[in-house]
């Protein structure tokens, strides 16, 4: 068991650019979930996939979000048009099905938006 | 909707005190409550978990009991050690549903020697 990894570990971007993050899960986890933690908050839900279905978007989740879980494995976040508001740690979790099963989480990504 | 409430940190106790890190909810339904702990430079952990009123959940000599009436989930130990410093995060998740986890905004624990 590897955990849950992000890549990357930080990643700073001028406004207006676009980013994606990437996610990968551990690999008998077919729930992935993505949140956001901005300093001294806790980490705020934006979305959910079971298997390569996303099945629930936060109204945090503005259009110039998306995020991908294409083949039921990895997924990836795409911020477009990134805004200083944006800056914030963007954290991933993974969890099996059934009974509801607790989140195990991936150190996160740091964006910091200029 | 769905909150969660925790004391306000940092919280700064001596090695061997007792800790209490109160923990209140409001949610719908009957949810399942958790605390989540943050070391420096990790990702969050699973600490505990209870999943229906008057259970308790423990670990590491954590413990927290699922409070119904007083909708509380107040983190205990009876004697903290330097290596328990981290941000300790109440969260809840409603039944029913496949939405995420809702936290609350985290207390930063410091044990000092």
């Amino acid at each position: 068991d590897t955990g849950v990894s992000q890549d990357p570990r930080h990643k700073i971007t001028k406004r207006g650019q676009n980013v994606t993050f990437r996610c990968d899960p551990i690999s008998e986890h077919n729930r992935l979930y993505w949140y956001r933690q901005t300093l001294g908050q806790g980490p705020e839900f934006l979305t959910y996939f079971q298997n390569e279905a996303q099945l629930e978007k936060s109204r945090l989740l503005s259009d110039r979000f998306s995020a991908e879980r294409p083949k039921g494995s990895f997924s990836t976040l795409e911020i477009q048009r990134t805004e200083q508001g944006d800056s914030a740690m963007y954290l991933c979790a993974s969890s099996s099905v059934g009974s509801w099963s607790p989140l195990h989480f991936g150190n996160g990504t740091r964006l910091t938006v200029t | 909707g769905n909150s969660v409430t925790q004391m306000e940190g940092p919280v700064t106790l001596s090695e061997e005190a007792f800790l209490t890190i109160n923990c209140t909810y409001t949610a719908t339904g009957y949810p399942s409550l958790f605390w989540y702990v943050q070391y420096p430079g990790e990702g969050l952990q699973l600490l505990l978990k209870a999943t229906k009123a008057d259970d308790k959940g423990s670990n590491k000599g954590f413990e927290a009991t699922y409070r119904k009436e007083t909708t509380s989930f107040h983190l205990e130990k009876g004697s903290v050690q330097v290596s328990d410093s981290a941000v300790y995060f109440c969260a809840l998740h409603s039944g029913g549903g496949a939405d995420g986890l809702t936290f609350g905004k985290g207390t930063h624990l410091i044990i000092q020697p």
